[in-house]
Parts: C-alpha cells; structure tokens; sequence
C-alpha cells in the first residue's frame, strides 16, 4: 500500500520569504513523486516530478524538491515566494509497479506582503 | 493542444435524477482515472481504467459507475445521485503507470 502525508493544511509566508511545504510517503517499492499546484477554480498542474536519477528535482516557478529516501520525503521549496504562489499544492505518489497515483489531502499556501 | 476535456464545468442537480460527465483526452493515453476532492480530504480515486474495456474501483466507488469504449472518453455516471456526492470532480490520463496525470478543468456538482 502506498500514502502520503503532506504537514500542514495551512502554511503562511510572507512575500520573498522561503517556501517549505513537507511530504512524507510510505511506499514499498521505489516510488514515484509529484508535486502538483492547484489555482482557484482551476485543475491541477503539475509542478514537477521524481522518477529516476538525480534526487534534486527542479520544476516550474522556481519550485524544486529533493527525494530523500532515507526520510521518506520529498519536501517542496521555493528560495523566495511571491503573491501568485498563493495556491493549494499536493503531492502525490506511485509505487513502482503499482497503477494507482496517491495524493496527499493537500497544503494552502498563504502569502503575504 | 494537448488536453482532458470535462463537461459539463458547473451542474446543479436533483437528488435520484441520473447523469453523466463526461471527460475525453487527446493524448492517446491508455490509463484514466476520476477522483473527488473534497475539503481537507484532497483528491480520492472513484474508478481508474487501464486501457478500453478494463476499468477498477478505486478508494471511493460506491455510487459511481464508468465505461470505457473508446481509448479517449472516460464518462462517469451517476444512477441515482444523493447530496454526499455534491463535490468537485476531476479526470485524469497519463499515457502508462508511472507517469504525470493530465488533469481537466472539474466539473462542480451539487445534488440537492
């Protein structure tokens, strides 16, 4: 079985100010990881992804995430955020072999100025 | 463009009163998929499909029914919709198991 759990359903920052938004996974086989942003009244759009290789993964926006098997996490930053990063973002996983993409119940992004 | 179409986007409905979303994609994926989303709950699989004619339950059926006839549509019928199945609903492809989904706009039902 596979789940993720993303820390905070909430988490405020101020503009310019570093984004962290925190995933933990449990999988059994060697995972897939998506970090997905969803604006108001819009689907989800994928930000990036790990699938094999290197563990530092950058994606758009200036977003990046870093696998860390060891942990189980696959944390989501950003060095310095701006107002039109307010938005709710969720992770989500695979498990190799595995057809099923989990998803996290997901993280509101407040920004402030 | 390459894209997963839903519609309708917005339908308000009755409770017992049958319909259908539809959801159709371009990209000749072979795996779609619905969810739900709903608030501090995030997005929940309804049903997925592997490719035409084979379909799986996911964490949430109950209530929901979907075929797949054509590699690109993946409607989701609701027989006899109840109020706890007022939410946002969206479909997904990818084109195998271990890639990004591609997801459509939602569609936001409310049954009353």
């Amino acid at each position: 079985a596979q789940s993720v759990t993303q820390l905070g359903s909430h988490v405020s920052v101020s503009e310019g100010a570093l984004v962290l938004l925190r995933c933990n996974y449990s999988s059994s086989v060697p995972p897939y990881l998506f970090w997905y942003v969803q604006y108001p009244n819009q689907g989800l759009q994928l930000l990036l992804k790990y699938t094999t290789g290197a563990t530092l993964v950058k994606g758009i926006n200036g977003f990046e995430a870093e696998f860390k098997k060891s942990e189980t996490s696959f944390h989501l930053t950003k060095p310095s955020a701006h107002m039109s990063d307010a938005a709710e973002y969720f992770c989500a996983v695979i498990a190799s072999g595995y057809s099923t993409l989990t998803f996290g119940k997901g993280t509101m992004l407040l920004v402030s100025p | 463009e390459a894209q997963v179409t839903q519609n309708p986007r917005y339908l308000i409905t009755v409770t017992g009163k049958k319909l259908t979303v539809t959801c159709s994609q371009n990209m000749n994926h072979e795996y779609m998929s619905w969810y739900r989303q709903d608030p501090g709950l995030g997005l929940r699989q309804i049903y997925y499909s592997m490719n035409v004619e084979v379909t799986d339950k996911g964490d949430v059926p109950e209530g929901y029914k979907v075929s797949r006839k054509e590699k690109r549509n993946f409607p989701l019928i609701l027989e006899s919709p109840s109020p706890n199945q007022t939410s946002l609903y969206f479909c997904a492809s990818r084109a195998n198991p271990n890639t990004e989904a591609f997801f459509g706009q939602g569609t936001r039902l409310t049954v009353v």
